[in-house]
C-alpha cells in the first residue's frame, strides 16, 4: 500500500515554544492531506484538512492561529502548533488519500507531542 | 450530528475463536465504511473498506458485512491469533463535495494463547 511518513516520532518541547511537524507521501502525490489528533483511549478526531497550493479547511473548534498547516507540495503537508502549552501534549496523526485507491485513506506513524 | 457507536469494553477471546466487532451509527449512511487496526502508539494501518451497496468484503481471515438498514457493520475475524490483539477503528466517509471521514473510538481486542 501507499506509505505516508511523519517526522518527528516524538517530541518534547517547553511551554510557549512552537513545533513543527512533517507529513510526507512518499509514493504518491496528495493535494489532500489530513491531520487527525488522538488522546489516550479516544477516537481519532480531525483537525484540518490540508489542500496543496491553498489554505487549510479547519473543524470546528480548531484555533486556526495556533495550529498552522502549510501544504506547499504535493507531498508535504506540516503542521506547526505555536505558542504550545501542556493541554496540547497529544498524538498527532497525518493521513492522505492515495489516487486510484478507492478512496483509501493511509496514516503516517503519528507523532507524539509533550509539552512540559 | 454524525455518531459512530463501537464496543466500548474490551473483547476478549481465546485463540482459534471468532472475534465479532460491531460499529453502529446513527443517521444517514455513509458512502463507504473501512476498518482499521491500531496498534499502541502508532497510527492507523488500513483493513478493509466496504461500500454501502455491498454487503459483505472478505480478506484472508477478515470479513465486514454493512447493513444500511440497521445502520451497522460488523467485522469478523475468523481463527483468531493473539498477534490480532490491538484496537479497530470503524471510520464511515461521507461525500460532502470532498470525502471527509469519521472514526469510532474504537474497540480493544485481546486474543488469549
Amino acid at each position: 500500500g501507499a506509505v505516508v511518513s511523519q517526522h518527528p516520532s516524538w517530541v518534547i518541547c517547553k511551554s510557549g515554544t512552537s513545533v513543527k511537524i512533517e507529513c510526507r507521501s512518499l509514493d504518491f502525490q496528495a493535494t489532500t492531506m489530513f491531520w487527525y489528533r488522538q488522546f489516550p483511549k479516544q477516537s481519532l478526531m480531525l483537525m484540518a484538512t490540508s489542500n496543496e497550493g491553498s489554505k487549510a479547511t479547519y473543524e470546528q473548534g480548531v484555533e486556526k492561529d495556533k495550529f498552522l498547516i502549510n501544504h506547499a507540495s504535493l507531498t508535504l503537508s506540516t503542521l506547526t502548533v505555536t505558542s504550545a502549552h501542556p493541554e496540547d501534549s497529544s498524538f498527532y496523526i497525518c493521513s492522505a488519500g492515495a489516487p486510484g485507491s478507492g478512496n483509501t485513506i493511509y496514516f503516517g506513524e503519528g507523532s507524539w507531542l509533550t509539552v512540559v | 450530528s454524525q455518531k459512530i457507536e463501537q464496543n466500548s469494553e474490551a473483547l476478549n477471546i481465546q485463540e482459534g475463536k471468532t472475534a465479532t466487532l460491531t460499529c453502529n451509527y446513527t443517521n444517514y449512511s455513509p458512502a463507504y465504511l473501512q476498518w482499521y487496526r491500531q496498534d499502541p502508539g502508532r497510527g492507523p494501518v488500513f483493513l478493509l473498506l466496504i461500500r454501502e451497496n455491498e454487503k459483505e468484503k472478505r480478506k484472508e481471515r477478515l470479513k465486514v458485512t454493512f447493513d444500511t438498514t440497521l445502520k451497522q457493520s460488523l467485522f469478523h475475524i475468523t481463527a483468531s491469533q493473539p498477534a490480532d490483539s490491538a484496537t479497530y477503528l470503524c471510520a464511515l466517509a461521507y461525500n460532502t463535495g470532498g470525502f471527509k471521514t469519521i472514526f469510532g473510538a474504537g474497540t480493544r481486542l485481546f486474543v488469549k494463547a
